[in-house]
C-alpha cells in the first residue's frame, strides 16, 4: 500500500479556499485516491476519489497531477462547519486486493470565523 | 446518515471482561471494515471481511476477533480486556472492495 504524507494541521478563515496537499511518492498503477472528513468522535465520511486530473463534486475537487505522485483536496469557500480532520489514502479498489483501507494521520483544519 | 448502523453506541464495562460489538452494513454492501480509534489518535484498521471471508487482517490483537454473518451483518469480539482498549470502534461498509466506504457513528468502549 502506498504511503501518504500530509500535513499535521492547517487554519484558515471563514469564505477562505483550503487547499491540502497530500504526497504519495509510491503510489501503483492501479490506486486511487481518496478523501475522507472527520469530526469528532464521528466516523469518517466519504469526500472525493479520484484516479487522475480533476475531479469535482458538491464539495470539494481533487487535482491530480500527470505522475499521481501528490493530489491536492481543496475545499472552496470553507465555513466554520468544515474544521475536521481529513484524510487522504491511496488503495487499489480491486476485488481480491484484501483492502485494508489505511488511513494516515490525517490533517487537522481549523477554520476560524 | 450513513446507512451503517453499530450497536450499541456506548458500552462501559470492567477490565478482563468480554464484549461483542456489532454492525450493520449498508443495504448491498459486501464489505465491512472495522476500526479503531485511540483518544487523538488516528483509525487503525483492524480487519475487513467480504461476503463473510476475511480479506485483509491489520494490527489486531489476538484477544480481538471478528466475523462476518450470512446476512452480512458483522460482530467485533473484544476479549479480556484491558484498560487501554478504551476507544471508539468503527465500522465500516462498502459495496465491494473499493475505498469508497461508509462509516457508523461507532460504538464508545470505556473499560474501567
Amino acid at each position: 500500500l502506498a504511503k501518504t504524507t500530509q500535513p499535521i494541521s492547517m487554519d484558515s478563515y471563514e469564505g477562505q479556499e483550503v487547499n491540502i496537499t497530500c504526497s504519495h511518492n509510491n503510489i501503483a498503477t492501479n490506486d486511487y485516491i481518496t478523501w475522507y472528513q472527520q469530526f469528532p468522535s464521528q466516523g469518517p465520511r466519504f469526500i472525493i476519489q479520484g484516479y487522475k486530473t480533476k475531479v469535482t463534486n458538491e464539495v470539494a475537487s481533487l487535482f491530480i497531477p500527470a505522475d499521481r505522485k501528490s493530489s491536492t483536496l481543496s475545499l472552496p469557500r470553507v465555513s466554520l462547519s468544515d474544521t475536521a480532520v481529513y484524510y487522504c489514502l491511496v488503495g487499489e479498489p480491486l476485488l481480491d486486493a484484501g483492502n485494508k483501507l489505511t488511513f494516515g494521520g490525517g490533517t487537522r483544519v481549523l477554520v476560524k470565523p | 446518515d450513513s446507512g451503517v448502523t453499530q450497536t450499541p453506541k456506548h458500552l462501559i464495562t470492567a477490565t478482563g471482561q468480554r464484549v461483542t460489538l456489532r454492525c450493520s452494513p449498508r443495504s448491498g454492501d459486501l464489505s465491512v471494515y472495522w476500526y479503531q480509534q485511540s483518544l487523538d489518535q488516528g483509525l487503525q484498521f483492524l480487519i475487513h471481511y467480504y461476503n463473510g471471508e476475511e480479506r485483509a487482517k491489520g494490527n489486531i490483537l489476538e484477544r480481538f476477533s471478528a466475523q462476518q454473518f450470512p446476512d452480512l451483518h458483522s460482530e467485533l469480539n473484544l476479549s479480556s480486556l484491558e484498560l487501554g482498549d478504551s476507544a471508539l470502534y468503527f465500522c465500516a461498509s462498502s459495496r465491494g472492495t473499493n475505498t469508497e466506504a461508509f462509516f457508523g457513528q461507532g460504538t464508545r468502549l470505556t473499560v474501567v
